[in-house]
Order: C-alpha cells, then sequence, then structure tokens
C-alpha cells in the first residue's frame, strides 16, 4: 500500500497570505491528523478528523482551520500567516473502524510540508 | 491534562554498545504509548506501541520497549546499536480520557558512533 501523501512539500509564503496544504491518507485509512512541528515547540497536535468531522483540536487559533472530505483526504488551511507558522507541518492517519476510531489505532505519518512564511 | 517527558535531548552512544532512550509519562486511565523515529527530512515512522499484556513490546528494526505502570516509563532499548540507527525518537501517549489526543515528548536525539 501507498503511504501518506502530502503535497506540497515545500511551500514559501510571505506574511498575510493564506496556504492551503493537502493530505491522502493511507487507502482504508478513515482518521487524519495533522501536527505542527518546530524546533522550539516541537511537535503539536493541530486536529483530528474522521468521517469529515473534526473529533479533536489542540490549542491553535481560529486561523488553523482543517477539513476531511468523503473519501478521507483531508486539507488543512493557514490565513492571514505570520512568520511564526514557519514549520513542518505532518498528516498522520490511522485505520478507525466503521463507527469510531480508537485510542489504540497506529497512526502513520506523511513526510510533511515544509512551510516557510517570510 | 497528559503529558510526556523525554529527560535527555541527546543520547551518544558506540555502535556495537546497547541503546536506552527514556520516556515518563503522566495521564489519567490507561495509557496508550508509542514510540516513533524521526530522520532528516522525513516525517515520524512508527516503531512499535503498547496497548495491554506484556510490559515488554517487541518492534521493528530490532527495537523494544518496556512498559513501567509503577514509574510511569516506557524506555525504548536496542540490544546493539548501529550508526544507521542515528535519529530523533519520540515517545507519545494516547488515552481515551484525554480526549483521544496524540501527546508527543519533546524528542530524544540518537547518535552512534562508528
Amino acid at each position: 500500500k501507498a503511504g501518506v501523501t502530502q503535497t506540497p512539500r515545500y511551500l514559501i509564503k510571505t506574511r498575510g497570505q493564506q496556504v492551503t496544504l493537502s493530505c491522502s491518507p493511507i487507502s482504508g485509512h478513515r482518521s487524519v491528523s495533522w501536527y505542527q512541528q518546530t524546533p522550539g515547540q516541537g511537535l503539536q497536535f493541530l486536529f483530528e478528523y474522521f468521517s469529515e468531522t473534526q473529533r479533536n483540536k489542540g490549542n491553535f487559533p481560529g486561523r488553523f482551520s482543517g477539513r476531511q472530505f468523503s473519501n478521507s483526504r483531508s486539507e488543512m488551511n493557514v490565513s492571514t500567516l505570520e512568520l511564526g507558522d514557519s514549520a513542518l507541518y505532518l498528516c498522520a492517519s490511522s485505520l478507525a473502524n466503521v463507527n469510531s476510531y480508537s485510542s489504540t489505532d497506529t497512526q502513520y505519518f506523511g513526510p510533511g510540508t515544509r512551510l516557510t512564511v517570510l | 491534562a497528559q503529558s510526556v517527558a523525554q529527560p535527555e535531548d541527546q543520547v551518544n552512544v558506540a555502535e556495537g554498545n546497547p541503546l536506552t532512550v527514556k520516556c515518563t509519562y503522566s495521564v489519567s486511565g490507561n495509557p496508550y504509548l508509542f514510540w516513533y523515529v524521526q530522520y532528516p527530512n522525513r516525517g515520524l515512522q512508527f516503531l512499535l506501541k503498547y496497548i495491554t499484556g506484556d510490559n515488554l513490546v517487541k518492534g521493528s528494526y530490532g527495537f523494544e520497549a518496556e512498559f513501567n505502570k509503577s514509574q510511569t516509563s516506557f524506555h525504548l532499548k536496542k540490544p546493539s546499536a548501529l550508526v544507521s540507527d542515528s535519529a530523533l525518537y519520540f515517545c507519545a501517549v494516547r488515552a481515551a480520557a484525554a480526549g483521544n489526543k496524540l501527546t508527543f515528548g519533546g524528542g530524544t536525539r540518537v547518535l552512534v558512533k562508528p
């Protein structure tokens, strides 16, 4: 099976712009999570989607948003970019079952999108 | 709130020697614990997880981890380190009581010298 794919891999934006990142989960996986990785803050949870519904949200401002489509693909959007948004954005997918996801599910990560805000 | 601590920013070990990366956690309820490894410019790769049962969990690439409930620890170990094990290692915890969010430790950089 193909792994989690993320596009684009690299992105350069300027302050005030907005950006949309895309994630395609492993085939058959129904849950998608997003994380921000920075040298100073480490890995921080952004949000998690299952069956097109946001199930969990981290402590990020409303400028960060996401969605999941019926084919489980997910996008995250950051509006009004700030310098501090420069980071590696990681997407992870997990299997989940028909009715719910579980804390025991393993999350498999994509290679990430490196966002640089100038 | 749940949290994970990796007390060592970096671990240096000679090739062929045992490798240990420490992890302690704090969570309400039953913890589900994970180890991931990250190579430069790559995403995280899953190594192993503890859900329940045997406290010693075996994973990929010869790694294993021991769950210790009384010490709230989940240390990662490898009997004989390879130069190719040099990477950034993350411990993570997830629990239903904390809303199923996956919380990561700060990471430990492992440097295996030939």
